[in-house]
């Protein structure tokens, strides 16, 4: 079985600052993929950035991006030029593209940051 | 693209009462849906997983009687709380995913469940 820990409950971040969120996990996978969610105030869940375990090349979406570190087992988040938008609740996710396997297309979360943008 | 919604937003009713939520995928087929409950400030449960024209897979500790889960079409899962009490009440948050390999899940917008 697949195990997510974050291991910030909260973080705080002044607008225009950047801010690294921390993710780690156990997997005996190695083919898998990883995800960070964004939930803001209103709940919705929202995909923010998403990495293949077989792509060296870490990922980025605008001021978004990933520090994937497959030997470590380490997954960390930056947030460029932070926004006030970008309060919200955070969640790192493991997916195993393992087909065999009863877990193939299952998100497993980590517990989850909860990240406060200060003007 | 890849839009999930999921109706009704808000529900507050009498214990002993069913209520079905539905999740949607409005503009692609979902291979595959998920049910998930989520506590204040918490991470996401799953509950089960479910997959059109087939039993839903319910995970450890999940009671099948109590949350029925229907997958009827390619675009549609509804999950039906049967009976709620108080201690059923959550927020409900359902996902659809398209296809195979890395397709992410996309998410529906969640329902409160109020149970009085």
């Amino acid at each position: 079985a697949q195990t997510v820990t974050q291991s910030q409950p909260e973080m705080s971040v002044q607008e225009a600052e950047t801010v690294t969120l921390s993710c780690t996990y156990d997997t005996s996978e190695n083919n898998y993929y990883l995800f960070w969610y964004k939930q803001p105030p209103s709940r919705q869940m929202i995909l923010v950035i998403r990495q293949e375990a077989y792509k060296q090349q870490n990922a980025t979406e605008n001021r978004f991006s990933v520090n994937f570190q497959k030997a470590a087992k380490s997954f960390s988040l930056k947030i460029s030029d932070s926004q006030l938008g970008d309060t919200a609740m955070y969640f790192c996710a493991f997916m195993t593209l393992n087909a065999g396997g009863t877990s193939y297309g299952k998100l497993t979360f980590g517990q989850g940051t909860i990240l406060t943008v200060h003007p | 693209g890849a839009v999930v919604s999921q109706h009704p937003s808000r529900v507050i009713c009498k214990s002993g009462t069913s209520v079905k939520i539905e999740c949607r995928s409005l503009d692609f087929q979902a291979t595959t849906m998920f049910w998930y409950r989520q506590f204040p400030k918490q991470s996401l449960m799953l509950m089960a997983t479910s997959n059109e024209g087939s039993k839903a897979t319910y995970e450890q500790g999940v009671e099948k009687d109590k949350f029925l889960i229907n997958h009827a079409s390619l675009t549609l899962s509804t999950l039906t709380v049967t009976s709620a009490h108080p201690e059923d009440s959550s927020f409900y948050i359902c996902s659809a995913r398209e296809g195979q390999g890395g397709q992410p899940q996309h998410f529906g917008d969640g329902t409160r469940l109020s149970i009085l």
